[in-house]
């Protein structure tokens, strides 16, 4: 099945800085990459996702890039706020009958820094 | 437009005992998920209903776990009998479409389940 390997496990940024994660995915029949952001005592929130024909998609401050070749995507958070420390978990899914199956990664943890 | 809710949000059982959590999509999705996250990890799918039929339920643990979607609208998900390594969050998510591969999924807050 899929696997997909998230790194960094924490990071810690000062205010204004940006921030990257990185994750990695093992099946080449995967075309959906969403990343969910999750305070503590909340459920995950998608902030941003990718389908597989584009390379790199961005909503304001977030930008996400997805090498097909490579199976990578990351995340890029620029500017960083405090309210953005969370964990940040990336997903991967494939076409499959009935919908989609997502995989999450082991997530990371965001910390940013007055 | 409402999100999806889940109750209770805690729960503390003994080993052994039964539980039950109930989730309530967002109105009008067709597709609805369990998940359990344990501290630390990832979400990890349990069970897929894509209206009140089953999609996906290879990773139900079927000896203990089981879950229903009556009507294609309501969830629950039951434990009997629970062990220690089932603490953990369980959460609730829906989507829009029945078969829709790339469709957002919604979770709701979670049900933090204590067995001690």
């Amino acid at each position: 099945g899929e696997n997909v390997e998230q790194h960094p496990s924490t990071l810690s940024v000062q205010e204004g800085d940006s921030a990257v994660i990185k994750c990695t995915y093992s099946d080449s029949a995967s075309n959906y990459f969403p990343w969910y952001k999750q305070e503590l005592g909340k459920g995950p929130q998608l902030i941003i996702d990718i389908r597989s024909n584009v390379g790199e998609k961005k909503d304001q401050r977030i930008a996400v890039t997805l090498n097909k070749t490579a199976k990578h995507f990351s995340l890029h958070i620029t500017e960083t706020q405090p309210e953005d420390s969370a964990v940040y978990f990336c997903a991967a899914s494939k076409p499959k009958g009935g919908g989609n199956k997502l995989t999450f990664g082991t997530g990371t943890q965001l910390k940013v820094e007055l | 437009e409402a999100g999806v809710a889940q109750s209770p949000r805690y729960k503390i059982i003994e080993k052994r005992q039964s539980v039950a959590f109930w989730c309530n999509p967002i109105s009008g999705h067709a597709t609805l998920y369990w998940y359990q996250q344990i501290l630390g990890q990832g979400p990890k799918l349990l069970i897929q209903f894509q209206n009140n039929g089953v999609v996906d339920d290879s990773q139900l643990p079927k000896d203990r776990f089981s879950a229903e979607r009556l009507k294609g609208v309501d969830s629950t998900l039951k434990i009997q009998p629970a062990k220690l390594e089932d603490s953990a969050v369980y959460l609730c998510a829906s989507s829009l479409t029945a078969g829709g591969s790339t469709d957002t999924q919604y979770f709701g807050p979670g049900t933090r389940l204590t067995v001690l």
